[in-house]
């Protein structure tokens, strides 16, 4: 089985800031990791696939990197609407994944 | 552009089967698999399982005895049973369209549209 873990669980920050989650996977899963972002009583949002690619639509300050088993969200300068659950997916095996999730707020 | 739609019964009694239906609009089904994802209340995301195309699927290997997915092309309705079910599968269910890319000689999956789900509460 592929474990995925995240960190932190949580954390708070202020508009503007520049916020960094990580992601882990054991054991190396390439690039096949994707990041979802989720906000309360809603469905989950793609915003990256293959660790780095941007979804069409996305706000160019999100932005994925990392390969093997260690991968980074970044989000240059939140904003308000970015408050949210930020969730990471291993696409490597034939079933997939999800860390536990980051929650960000204010 | 295209829009998924769960539905199905809010409340299943313990033990019984848990039968969802995901219907999809502004698209066909065929070309594309279909996943089932779930979230417990307050907890995080739980990937079900998946069906390509064929028909043929994929299971997490937690809930694989009990999930069976299928594929109805002519009402473009997908569709999530899972039996035996307790009050541990109480959860927002959610639907979502799995996309293949491939880059580089890899071939990425990734769920791009996803329905608002709905919830199931499993309590006699």
């Amino acid at each position: 089985d592929i474990q995925m873990t995240q960190s932190p669980s949580s954390l708070s920050a202020s508009v503007g800031d520049r916020v960094t989650i990580t992601c882990r996977a054991s054991p190396s899963i390439s690039t096949y990791l994707n990041w979802y972002q989720q906000k309360p009583g809603n469905a989950p949002k793609l915003l990256i696939f293959a660790a780095s690619i941007l979804q069409s639509g996305v706000p160019s300050r999100f932005s994925g990197s990392g390969s093997g088993t260690d991968f980074t969200l970044t989000i240059s300068s939140l904003q308000p609407e970015d408050f949210a659950t930020y969730y990471c997916q291993q696409s490597y095996s034939t079933w997939g994944t999800f860390g536990p999730g980051t929650k960000v707020d204010i | 552009q295209v829009q998924l739609q769960e539905s199905g019964p809010g409340l299943v009694k313990p033990s019984e089967t848990l039968s969802l239906t995901c219907t999809v609009s502004g698209g066909s089904i065929t070309g594309y698999d279909w996943s089932w994802i779930r979230q417990p209340p307050g907890k995080g995301l739980e990937w079900i399982g998946y069906v390509f195309p064929s028909g043929h699927t994929n299971y997490s290997p937690s809930l694989k005895s009990r999930v069976t997915i299928s594929l109805d092309t002519s009402k473009n309705q997908v569709s999530l049973k899972l039996n035996s079910v307790t009050a541990a599968d109480t959860a927002v269910y959610y639907c979502a369209r799995q996309v293949e890319q491939q880059l580089e000689q890899k071939h990425y999956y990734y769920m791009d549209v996803w329905g608002k789900g709905t919830t199931v509460t499993v309590s006699s």
